[in-house]
């Protein structure tokens, strides 16, 4: 099975900071990547699909990009409303499997 | 409004079933594939079984043989049976609609949730 590896498993910025969380696919899954948030104890949030595409309603401080076996999340000015835990997930066939999750905090 | 909503969750004994249900209201139901995705308390997310807009069926392997996915479209409402649990099948179970009718799309609405405790 493809394994999907976030780095790093959690991070502390300053708000307003630029953020960058990568995700990596032990074989190509050309753009068949996915970006989710989850604010604790809340339900998780597309945010990103196609590894570029922005969901609707995402704010535009998110983005993605990357294809094959490399990919990256972006938060162009980190806010505090942005404290959660990020998750990539490959959909390009089963299973479709998560990376293990970023956690973003505030400084 | 797009919604999803789960039902079927509880406490149940090693060894032991149960059926969650997911409710789904706002969208063409047959008209997308529906899965599954667990998270255990205090871990991360895990796929655990889609049914496509065709009735095709997949499975993580973790549940593969105890867990059996299926749909509805008459009544809107997606079901996951649980058979054989363990104590690692205790996790929130929530449903989430795909973004398109195969089994190869985003998740772009999730449901609130449906606890499965596992113990005796």
């Amino acid at each position: 099975d493809i394994q999907m590896t976030q780095s790093p498993s959690s991070l502390s910025a300053s708000m307003g900071d630029r953020v960058t969380i990568t995700c990596r696919a032990s074989r190509g899954i050309s753009n068949y990547l996915a970006w989710y948030q989850q604010k604790p104890g809340k339900v998780p949030r597309l945010l990103i699909y196609a590894a570029s595409t922005l969901q609707s309603g995402v704010p535009s401080r998110f983005s993605g990009s990357g294809s094959g076996t490399d990919f990256t999340l972006t938060i162009s000015s980190l806010q505090p409303e942005d404290v959660a835990t990020y998750y990539c997930q490959r959909y390009n066939s089963a299973p479709r499997t998560f990376g293990q999750g970023t956690k973003v905090e505030i400084k | 409004e797009v919604q999803l909503l789960e039902s079927g969750g509880g406490l149940v004994q090693p060894g032991g079933s149960l059926r969650l249900s997911c409710a789904a209201s706002g969208f063409t139901f047959s008209s997308y594939a529906m899965s599954w995705v667990r998270q255990a308390p205090g871990k991360g997310l895990e796929w655990v079984s889609t049914i496509d807009g065709g009735d095709a069926t997949y499975y993580a392997d973790s549940v593969k043989g105890r867990f059996t996915i299926s749909r509805d479209n008459s009544k809107n409402t997606l079901y996951l049976q649980m058979n054989s649990l363990r104590a690692e099948d205790t996790a929130i179970y929530y449903c989430a609609k795909d973004l398109g009718r195969g089994s190869g799309a985003a998740f772009d609405i999730w449901g609130q949730g449906t606890m499965v405790t596992v113990s005796s």
